[in-house]
Protein backbone atom coordinates (compact mmCIF):
# COMPACT_ATOMS: atom_id res chain seq x y z
CA UNK A 1 0.00 0.00 0.00
CA UNK A 2 1.54 3.07 -1.04
CA UNK A 3 0.31 5.88 0.98
CA UNK A 4 2.44 8.66 -0.73
CA UNK A 5 2.23 8.91 -4.70
CA UNK A 6 4.77 11.08 -6.00
CA UNK A 7 5.16 11.94 -10.22
CA UNK A 8 6.76 11.95 -11.96
CA UNK A 9 9.65 9.74 -11.96
CA UNK A 10 11.84 11.79 -13.58
CA UNK A 11 12.22 15.64 -15.09
CA UNK A 12 14.45 17.55 -17.17
CA UNK A 13 13.78 21.23 -16.82
CA UNK A 14 16.28 24.26 -18.50
CA UNK A 15 17.84 26.14 -16.47
CA UNK A 16 15.45 29.12 -15.55
CA UNK A 17 12.86 27.41 -15.44
CA UNK A 18 10.06 26.09 -13.19
CA UNK A 19 10.23 22.77 -11.40
CA UNK A 20 7.10 21.50 -10.43
CA UNK A 21 6.86 17.86 -8.40
CA UNK A 22 3.36 16.32 -6.86
CA UNK A 23 2.79 14.22 -4.59
CA UNK A 24 -0.45 12.75 -3.11
CA UNK A 25 -1.52 11.12 -0.31
CA UNK A 26 -4.57 8.93 1.09
CA UNK A 27 -4.29 9.45 4.63
CA UNK A 28 -6.21 12.09 6.27
CA UNK A 29 -4.36 11.91 9.45
CA UNK A 30 -0.93 12.82 8.01
CA UNK A 31 -0.47 16.64 9.35
CA UNK A 32 3.24 16.99 8.65
CA UNK A 33 4.51 17.74 5.45
CA UNK A 34 8.11 17.68 4.09
CA UNK A 35 10.52 17.60 1.30
CA UNK A 36 14.27 16.09 1.03
CA UNK A 37 16.75 16.60 -1.07
CA UNK A 38 19.15 14.03 -1.90
CA UNK A 39 22.76 14.60 -4.34
CA UNK A 40 24.32 11.88 -5.64
CA UNK A 41 26.49 9.88 -3.01
CA UNK A 42 24.70 11.50 -0.12
CA UNK A 43 21.92 11.55 2.56
CA UNK A 44 18.99 13.33 1.97
CA UNK A 45 18.20 16.45 3.59
CA UNK A 46 15.14 17.85 5.10
CA UNK A 47 14.52 20.98 2.08
CA UNK A 48 11.45 22.65 3.25
CA UNK A 49 8.05 21.22 5.16
CA UNK A 50 4.45 22.75 5.64
CA UNK A 51 1.46 21.40 7.91
CA UNK A 52 -2.01 21.86 6.72
CA UNK A 53 -2.69 24.84 8.32
CA UNK A 54 -1.53 26.91 5.62
CA UNK A 55 -1.75 26.47 2.02
CA UNK A 56 1.69 27.56 0.69
CA UNK A 57 4.88 28.18 2.25
CA UNK A 58 7.76 29.55 0.80
CA UNK A 59 11.74 29.74 1.14
CA UNK A 60 13.94 31.17 -1.31
CA UNK A 61 13.16 29.75 -4.97
CA UNK A 62 11.18 26.91 -2.92
CA UNK A 63 7.38 26.86 -2.67
CA UNK A 64 5.28 24.10 -1.56
CA UNK A 65 1.69 24.45 -2.35
CA UNK A 66 -1.00 22.74 -0.06
CA UNK A 67 -4.31 21.61 -1.18
CA UNK A 68 -6.00 19.61 1.66
CA UNK A 69 -9.28 18.99 -0.19
CA UNK A 70 -7.50 17.25 -3.09
CA UNK A 71 -4.96 15.67 -0.91
CA UNK A 72 -2.39 17.25 -2.84
CA UNK A 73 1.10 18.95 -2.32
CA UNK A 74 3.75 20.13 -4.42
CA UNK A 75 7.14 21.47 -4.65
CA UNK A 76 7.92 24.46 -7.05
CA UNK A 77 11.79 25.32 -7.67
CA UNK A 78 11.49 28.96 -9.49
CA UNK A 79 14.44 30.06 -11.22
CA UNK A 80 15.80 26.04 -11.89
CA UNK A 81 19.34 26.04 -11.56
CA UNK A 82 21.91 22.94 -12.74
CA UNK A 83 22.74 23.21 -9.13
CA UNK A 84 18.94 21.88 -8.16
CA UNK A 85 19.87 18.70 -10.09
CA UNK A 86 19.29 16.38 -7.31
CA UNK A 87 16.55 13.18 -6.59
CA UNK A 88 13.66 14.85 -4.18
CA UNK A 89 11.05 13.07 -2.20
CA UNK A 90 8.50 13.98 -0.62
CA UNK A 91 6.85 12.52 3.07
CA UNK A 92 4.13 12.34 5.10
CA UNK A 93 4.17 11.71 8.79
CA UNK A 94 1.14 11.38 11.03
CA UNK A 95 0.40 13.27 14.07
CA UNK A 96 2.43 12.55 17.21
CA UNK A 97 4.39 9.28 15.12
CA UNK A 98 7.17 10.69 15.73
CA UNK A 99 10.25 10.20 12.51
CA UNK A 100 8.71 6.18 12.43
CA UNK A 101 5.53 7.39 11.07
CA UNK A 102 7.32 8.90 8.36
CA UNK A 103 6.26 7.84 4.90
CA UNK A 104 8.12 8.50 1.98
CA UNK A 105 7.52 8.71 -1.59
CA UNK A 106 9.30 6.79 -4.40
CA UNK A 107 11.89 9.97 -5.13
CA UNK A 108 11.81 12.47 -8.46
CA UNK A 109 15.23 12.35 -10.27
CA UNK A 110 15.39 16.06 -11.58
CA UNK A 111 17.87 17.25 -13.44
CA UNK A 112 18.38 21.19 -15.10
CA UNK A 113 19.79 21.51 -17.98
CA UNK A 114 22.39 24.78 -18.32
CA UNK B 1 25.90 16.75 8.37
CA UNK B 2 24.43 16.63 12.50
CA UNK B 3 27.76 14.42 13.68
CA UNK B 4 26.33 11.16 11.95
CA UNK B 5 28.72 8.26 10.84
CA UNK B 6 28.53 5.47 8.62
CA UNK B 7 30.56 2.23 8.66
CA UNK B 8 31.68 1.06 5.95
CA UNK B 9 30.56 3.15 3.44
CA UNK B 10 30.61 0.73 1.17
CA UNK B 11 30.80 -3.13 1.17
CA UNK B 12 30.75 -6.54 -0.89
CA UNK B 13 29.25 -9.98 0.62
CA UNK B 14 28.50 -13.31 -0.50
CA UNK B 15 25.10 -14.56 0.00
CA UNK B 16 24.72 -16.45 3.58
CA UNK B 17 27.35 -14.37 5.01
CA UNK B 18 26.45 -12.05 8.03
CA UNK B 19 26.90 -8.17 8.33
CA UNK B 20 26.95 -5.55 10.68
CA UNK B 21 26.70 -1.50 9.58
CA UNK B 22 27.32 0.81 12.23
CA UNK B 23 26.37 4.50 12.82
CA UNK B 24 27.70 6.88 15.16
CA UNK B 25 26.46 9.80 16.40
CA UNK B 26 28.51 12.54 18.47
CA UNK B 27 25.47 14.54 19.61
CA UNK B 28 23.29 12.45 22.30
CA UNK B 29 20.30 11.88 20.25
CA UNK B 30 17.58 9.82 21.48
CA UNK B 31 15.89 9.03 18.09
CA UNK B 32 18.11 7.00 15.90
CA UNK B 33 16.53 4.85 12.04
CA UNK B 34 17.79 2.92 9.27
CA UNK B 35 16.59 3.27 6.28
CA UNK B 36 17.11 1.09 2.85
CA UNK B 37 16.96 3.09 -0.49
CA UNK B 38 16.04 1.24 -3.68
CA UNK B 39 15.37 2.44 -7.03
CA UNK B 40 11.79 2.75 -7.52
CA UNK B 41 10.80 1.99 -3.84
CA UNK B 42 12.33 5.32 -2.49
CA UNK B 43 13.10 5.69 1.38
CA UNK B 44 11.75 2.65 3.72
CA UNK B 45 12.15 2.38 7.09
CA UNK B 46 14.00 -1.23 8.56
CA UNK B 47 14.00 -0.47 12.47
CA UNK B 48 14.34 2.45 14.99
CA UNK B 49 15.42 3.29 17.98
CA UNK B 50 13.88 5.70 21.07
CA UNK B 51 16.77 4.89 23.43
CA UNK B 52 19.70 2.60 24.97
CA UNK B 53 18.14 -1.21 24.41
CA UNK B 54 14.82 0.96 22.80
CA UNK B 55 14.42 -0.90 19.37
CA UNK B 56 10.70 -1.27 17.06
CA UNK B 57 10.14 -2.69 14.19
CA UNK B 58 9.83 -0.35 10.64
CA UNK B 59 8.52 -1.35 7.62
CA UNK B 60 10.99 -3.36 6.14
CA UNK B 61 12.22 -5.42 9.20
CA UNK B 62 12.35 -9.41 7.89
CA UNK B 63 16.07 -10.26 7.89
CA UNK B 64 17.36 -7.26 9.94
CA UNK B 65 17.93 -6.88 13.41
CA UNK B 66 19.20 -4.10 15.57
CA UNK B 67 21.02 -3.15 18.50
CA UNK B 68 21.56 -0.35 20.54
CA UNK B 69 23.69 -0.63 23.72
CA UNK B 70 25.39 2.98 24.11
CA UNK B 71 23.47 6.15 23.12
CA UNK B 72 25.78 7.08 20.43
CA UNK B 73 25.80 4.11 18.61
CA UNK B 74 22.69 2.16 16.89
CA UNK B 75 23.98 -1.19 14.92
CA UNK B 76 22.37 -3.02 12.05
CA UNK B 77 22.61 -6.38 11.11
CA UNK B 78 21.75 -8.95 8.05
CA UNK B 79 21.94 -12.21 10.15
CA UNK B 80 22.31 -13.91 6.63
CA UNK B 81 22.51 -11.56 3.89
CA UNK B 82 20.11 -12.27 0.43
CA UNK B 83 20.92 -10.39 -2.57
CA UNK B 84 17.67 -8.69 -2.18
CA UNK B 85 19.29 -6.72 0.85
CA UNK B 86 21.59 -5.36 -1.88
CA UNK B 87 21.02 -1.19 -1.30
CA UNK B 88 22.11 1.83 0.39
CA UNK B 89 21.48 1.40 4.06
CA UNK B 90 21.36 5.39 5.51
CA UNK B 91 21.33 6.09 9.30
CA UNK B 92 19.63 8.90 10.49
CA UNK B 93 18.53 11.22 13.71
CA UNK B 94 16.53 13.20 14.85
CA UNK B 95 16.79 16.20 17.17
CA UNK B 96 15.05 17.25 19.88
CA UNK B 97 11.97 14.91 21.09
CA UNK B 98 9.67 12.25 19.66
CA UNK B 99 7.44 14.76 18.03
CA UNK B 100 10.19 16.20 15.91
CA UNK B 101 10.05 14.62 12.53
CA UNK B 102 12.78 16.32 11.21
CA UNK B 103 15.04 13.72 10.30
CA UNK B 104 19.51 13.96 9.28
CA UNK B 105 20.54 11.73 7.21
CA UNK B 106 24.44 9.81 7.39
CA UNK B 107 26.19 9.63 3.76
CA UNK B 108 25.30 5.69 3.31
CA UNK B 109 26.26 2.72 2.97
CA UNK B 110 26.71 1.18 -0.61
CA UNK B 111 26.03 -3.48 0.03
CA UNK B 112 26.02 -5.47 -2.20
CA UNK B 113 25.13 -9.09 -1.77
CA UNK B 114 26.73 -11.65 -4.36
Amino acid sequence: QQQVKQSPQSLIVQKGGISIINCAYENTAFDYFPWYQQFPGKGPALLIAIRPDVSEKKEGRFTISFNKSAKQFSLHIMDSQPGDSATYFCAANSPGGGADGLTFGKGTHLIIQP
Amino acid sequence: DAGITQSPRHKVTETGTPVTLRCHQTENHRYMYWYRQDPGHGLRLIHYSYGVKDTDKGEVSDGYSVSRSKTEDFLLTLESATSSQTSVYFCAISEGDRDDEKLFFGSGTQLSVL
